[in-house]
């Protein structure tokens, strides 16, 4: 079953906007993580936040998390063509054995135009 | 320095024959496991490993068979192959089984089944 939606399902901005997606998620998380994939390629993690971390930075990309709500949104800023591709987020959950399982959601394609 | 490889890159089968999706990672990581990418499906955990002798079904293992010999290797098989198996097929591993370790994705196997 989906654990995280994201939203929108596909975004197409101009060169230098600033690109958002949402995720939302249906049970308690310990992370969340964010990951993207370019059109024929595996997924490449791009950045976790705990479930007791609010915000966090990785260069031009800004993560929220609002447990409260049970949602996060990815933002890019100072888009830049490079930057299109899919983008997924995921949850995770704990097997039997103790052992990471993570639930992406659908993603959410991001056409960047020059 | 190698990664998560998968071979082959694309396949071809007709209904009802066998096939193994070869994964190998070459970073010790203990935890491996095999996803699937459908349209508007988002990606869907077929079965994981925390180690070699250990594997456990994800949300989606039927019509497949794993097993995990050696820390580097976990090869997916196909008994007998059906249309509904058509599919983007991704290995992904991670330093770690428990909580806040991102994964790393092979570039995949798209699988086509006639």
């Amino acid at each position: 079953s989906q654990q995280g939606e994201e939203d929108p399902q596909a975004l197409s901005i101009q060169e230098g906007e600033n690109a958002t997606m949402n995720c939302s998620y249906k049970t308690s998380i310990n992370n969340l993580q964010w990951y993207r994939q370019n059109s024929g390629r595996g997924l490449v993690h791009l950045i976790l936040i705990r479930s007791n971390e609010r915000e966090k930075h990785s260069g031009r990309l800004r993560v929220t998390l609002d447990t409260s709500k049970k949602s996060s949104s990815l933002l890019i800023t100072a888009s830049r063509a490079a930057d299109t591709a899919s983008y997924f987020c995921a949850t995770d959950s704990l097997s039997v054995r103790g052992a990471q399982k993570l639930v992406f959601g659908q993603g959410t394609r991001l056409t960047i135009n020059p | 320095n190698a990664g998560v490889t998968q071979t082959p890159k694309f396949q071809v089968l007709k209904t009802g024959q066998s096939m193994t999706l070869q994964c190998a990672q070459d970073m010790n990581h203990e935890y491996m496991s095999w996803y699937r990418q459908d349209p508007g499906m988002g990606l869907r955990l077929i079965h994981y490993s925390v180690g070699a002798g250990i594997t456990d079904q994800g949300e989606v293992p039927n019509g497949y068979n794993v097993s995990r010999s050696t820390t580097e290797d976990f090869p997916l098989r196909l008994l007998s192959a059906a249309p509904s198996q058509t599919s983007v097929y991704f290995c992904a591993s991670t330093y770690m089984s428990s909580y806040n370790s991102p994964l790393h994705f092979g570039n995949g196997t798209r699988l086509t089944v006639t």
